[in-house]
């Protein structure tokens, strides 16, 4: 069982259209995190959100989680070919360690 | 570039043959943290490490075993490699658990 589903699975967009990247569970989350993976690297955090209704903004990004810590979204403005890559969504849930999401994979074509 | 270093960076085995993983921490950090990835998916934790006890483990069978040492640097040793344990494996090291975890590139092993 995966407790953080994401979706779109795959998402191939063409520079400058807008996107976002659902990451929903049944659990409650202390905090949830959102990586990029680029290949044949390990993942690199963009951030985390601890409080229920957050929003942060990392320049065309922008994260939010949900009222009730349970879900999480992403939404890339004017998408870049360099923001290619595999989105994972992370949280604790009871514990300190991090569950991953099923990922969502990027393809921005010029 | 985190810090994490792992080795080696790709590995071929063979069904039935044992391997060990590598994974140096980052400086100060007494905490490492190990995932399976498979192709197209998100990593699934394996076990953590804090001040060389085995602190959490998700749901891999006895096969998978680690190791932490003095300096903080983990082994991941998986006996009896079956074709399914083919993935990239990777290793975070944090402060402590809850603190942010930064990830090395990772080792792509392939079981043939």
């Amino acid at each position: 069982t995966q407790l953080l589903e994401q979706s779109p699975q795959f998402l191939s967009i063409q520079e400058g259209e807008n996107l976002t990247v659902y990451c929903n569970s049944s659990s409650v989350f202390s905090s949830l995190q959102w990586y990029r993976q680029e290949p044949g690297e390990g993942p690199v955090l963009l951030v985390t959100v601890v409080t229920g209704g957050e929003v942060k903004k990392l320049k065309r990004l922008t994260f939010q989680f949900g009222d009730a810590r349970k879900d999480s979204s992403l939404h890339i403005t004017a998408a870049q070919t360099g923001d290619t890559g595999l989105y994972l969504c992370a949280g604790r849930h009871n514990t300190d360690k991090l569950i991953f999401g099923t990922g969502t994979r990027l393809q921005v074509f010029p | 570039e985190t810090g994490v270093t792992q080795s080696p960076t790709h590995l071929i085995k063979t069904r039935g043959q044992q391997v060990t993983l590598r994974c140096s921490s980052q400086s100060g950090h007494n905490t490492v943290s190990w995932y399976q990835q498979a192709l197209g998916q998100g990593p699934q934790f394996i076990f953590q490490y804090y001040r060389e006890e085995e602190n959490g483990r998700g749901n891999f069978p006895p096969r998978f075993s680690g190791l932490q040492f003095p300096n903080y640097s983990s082994e991941l040793n998986v006996n009896a490699l079956e074709l399914d344990d083919s993935a990239l494996y990777l290793c975070a090291s944090s402060l402590t658990g809850w603190n942010e975890a930064f990830f090395g590139q990772g080792t792509r092993l392939t079981v043939v």
